[in-house]
């Protein structure tokens, strides 16, 4: 597609539940990456994949958070026994290359709401 | 004016002043910097970008500086609008086993005073 795509764009979820959030980058674009913003901060990084491969996971916060890209191009967030500070806006981009000689572009972003 | 606290930094400014904003970082081996601007309920959108061999870049409207000595950058607007308004964010490039990883600052947001 034209631009990074999230979806849902907004999801409600109970505490303990497990939920998945879905990145569909820009065609092409082999980087992606998974942020997530608190509200008044920036994106803070999670998960960065070149390809298939999870090249550098670092930043996801513990064990309930895990994302995949089986194919190398749609990647899933995932997310198991949801806490309420887990509520944030989960921003997905995506690059043709891990270098840095590539700009990023961001998707909408998924607005998590663990109630 | 400019403040800074527990909220997010805010620089107010009047149509057709020009604005700069600031942003210190914090590694000194990044090589590549970015500004983005973020709208309510969007994610953050590129503006200019500039590479550490450089220290100052235009675009339409805004410019970017670059100083490695004390390792700050800044945005400039001219002729601000207020379609400008929104939080602006510096991003540099941290290298991740042969890859590289925006990493961001906090934001400053830009009000527009008609």
């Amino acid at each position: 597609g034209a631009g990074v795509s999230q979806t849902p764009s907004n999801k409600v979820t109970e505490k303990g539940k497990y939920v998945e959030l879905r990145c569909d980058p820009i065609s092409g674009h082999t980087a992606l990456y998974w942020y997530r913003q608190s509200l008044g901060q920036g994106p803070e990084f999670l998960i960065y994949f070149q390809g298939t491969g999870a090249a550098d996971d670092s930043g996801l916060p513990n064990d309930r958070f895990f994302a995949v890209r089986p194919e190398g191009s749609v990647s899933t967030l995932k997310i198991q026994r949801t806490e309420r500070g887990d509520s944030a806006v989960y921003l997905c981009a995506s690059s043709l290359s891990g270098g840095s000689n590539y700009g990023y572009t961001f998707g909408s972003g998924t607005r998590l709401t663990v109630v | 004016g400019e403040s800074v606290g527990l909220h997010l930094p805010t620089l107010s400014v009047q149509e057709g002043d020009n604005s700069i904003i600031n942003c210190a970082y914090s590694n000194s081996a990044s090589d590549y910097f970015i500004w983005y601007k973020q709208e309510s309920g969007k994610g953050p959108q590129f503006i200019i970008d500039i590479r550490s061999n450089m220290d100052k870049r235009q675009g339409q409207r805004v410019t970017v500086l670059l100083n490695k000595t004390v390792k700050h950058l800044s945005l400039q607007i001219a002729a601000t609008q207020p379609g400008d308004s929104a939080v602006y964010f510096c991003a540099e490039n941290q290298a991740s086993g042969g890859s590289y990883i925006p990493t961001f600052g906090r934001g400053t947001s830009l009000i527009v005073h008609p």
